[in-house]
């Protein structure tokens, strides 16, 4: 499998209070991804990143902000959660964007109260 | 948009049956990927086929790209239980974006 971690697994949080979900990578792989899933949906994209300090906006990025500082980390924070982010987050890797194929983590369970 | 639109949402088949499924889009694309999802679980990369690619194997899967159509399809043959997933596409027109649709949900039953 390829080296992909997020962390934390699963989290609840209240309306309103910061969320930061983690995303570590050990492939040295230069382009990161997250998306959100919710029932009956696909993965929609939120924001990913094509370098250390290089980001961009996806599908789905209102409320989300995103930073990577390392080539192996890719950070997703919530500023404000809200119930309507309770969803399951994926993190995904690829070594040349669309170029190549993408490794997924096992993903983050948020739930928003 | 590069995103793609599977067809059908959901397929309900018998062991030993084949499955096909399908992908339409509307950009020109430069590949066009297709992944598994089992329950719950992160997605998993199947094939990648090129623009300049009709059609491309893989164990029991067989994939092929109309590029005149702007249309893939994804043909599992022998289902077996363990298919049971949803199946999505991503095609790409060469940006750094990696998109992907609503996904079809194969059940295949013993």
């Amino acid at each position: 499998d390829a080296g992909i971690t997020q962390s934390p697994r699963h989290k609840v949080t209240e309306t309103g209070t910061p969320v930061t979900l983690r995303c570590h990578q050990t492939e040295n792989h230069r382009y990161m991804y997250w998306y959100r899933q919710d029932p009956g949906h696909g993965l929609r994209l939120i924001h990913y990143s094509y370098g250390v300090k290089d980001t961009d906006k996806g599908e789905v990025s209102d409320g989300y902000s995103v930073s990577r500082s390392k080539t192996e980390d890719f950070l997703l924070t919530l500023e404000s959660a809200t119930s309507s982010q309770t969803s399951v987050y994926f993190c995904a890797i690829s070594e040349s964007g669309s170029f190549t194929e993408a490794f997924f983590g096992q993903g983050t369970r948020l739930t928003v109260v | 948009s590069q995103q793609g639109e599977e067809d059908p949402q959901a397929l309900s088949i018998q062991e030993g049956e084949n499955a096909t499924m399908n992908c339409s889009y509307k950009t020109s694309i430069n590949n066009l990927q297709w992944y598994r999802q089992n329950s719950g679980r992160g997605l998993v990369h199947l094939i990648l086929i090129r623009s300049n690619e009709r059609e491309k194997h893989s164990g029991r899967l067989r994939v092929t790209l109309d590029t005149s159509k702007k249309s893939s399809s994804l043909l599992i043959t022998a289902s077996r239980a363990a298919d049971t997933a949803s199946y999505f596409c991503a095609p790409s027109g060469g940006y750094n974006k990696l998109i992907f649709g609503a996904g079809t949900r194969l059940a295949v039953h013993p």
